[in-house]
């Protein structure tokens, strides 16, 4: 069964900071990686989707990468704001069976001004 | 603009009663699904479709039954048999296969959020 770890539960960082979020996978049979965004009360935002194949994937400030062989991936986001401010999650969608998409609990991140 | 409308956005039921929450997409995504969201749990499957008359249990399906009568909806009845029903809903929808055969990621709607009164 796949688990989906995401260290650390919360992180709070000055602004302008670099920071790493972590996410690890137990079962690497996975077609891909996706990392969201959640504010409070609200919906999932999709930030990056890495497949399989791939190594990494790059929007504007964020940064992820992926290492299917150790069940890691990391989502890096440079010269952090207020606004990054939210609930982190990464997801896997698992092969075999059902391909279900498997969630981590998140890192909730708090960017200080 | 194409995305997945969930409502109502907040949704109240009293003991006994049973709730239908309304998930519609107009992305032409052929997949559905139905995530369950409590604190410090993280989001668990309750059911999914892939297609048109079809869907299937997810972890979480007891209490719960779903219908998917068009591609572009896929409402959530909450019955009474589910016992702890207070939780944030999120629907999801995906692509299942690309032309290459790979896989696609999801999109989420904005949550119903659901009290039992």
């Amino acid at each position: 069964k796949q688990e989906v770890t995401q260290i650390p539960a919360a992180l709070s960082v000055p602004e302008g900071e670099n920071l790493v979020l972590n996410c690890s996978f137990t079962d690497s049979a996975i077609y891909n990686l996706q990392w969201f965004r959640q504010d409070p009360g609200k919906g999932l935002t999709s930030l990056l989707l890495i497949q399989s194949s791939q190594r990494e994937q790059t929007s504007g400030r964020l940064n992820a990468s992926l290492d299917k062989s150790s069940g890691r991936s990391t989502l890096y986001i440079a010269a952090s704001q207020p606004g990054d401010s939210a609930t982190y999650l990464c997801a896997v969608l698992t092969q075999g069976g059902s391909e279900k998409l498997v969630f981590g609990k998140g890192t909730k991140l708090t960017v200080n001004p | 603009d194409g995305g997945i409308t969930q409502s109502p956005k907040y949704l109240f039921r009293k003991e006994g009663q049973n709730v239908t929450l309304s998930c519609e997409q107009n992305l032409n995504h052929d997949a559905m699904y139905w995530y369950r969201q409590d604190p410090g749990q993280g989001l668990r499957l309750i059911y999914y479709s892939q297609i048109v008359n079809d869907f299937q249990k997810g972890d979480i399906a007891e209490g719960y039954s779903v219908s998917r009568e068009k591609k572009e909806s896929f409402p959530l009845t909450v019955t009474s048999a589910q016992k702890n029903p207070t939780a944030f809903y999120l629907c999801a929808s995906s692509i299942l296969r690309g032309s290459t055969g790979g896989r696609y990621g999801y999109t989420f709607g904005s949550g119903t959020r659901l009290t039992v009164v």
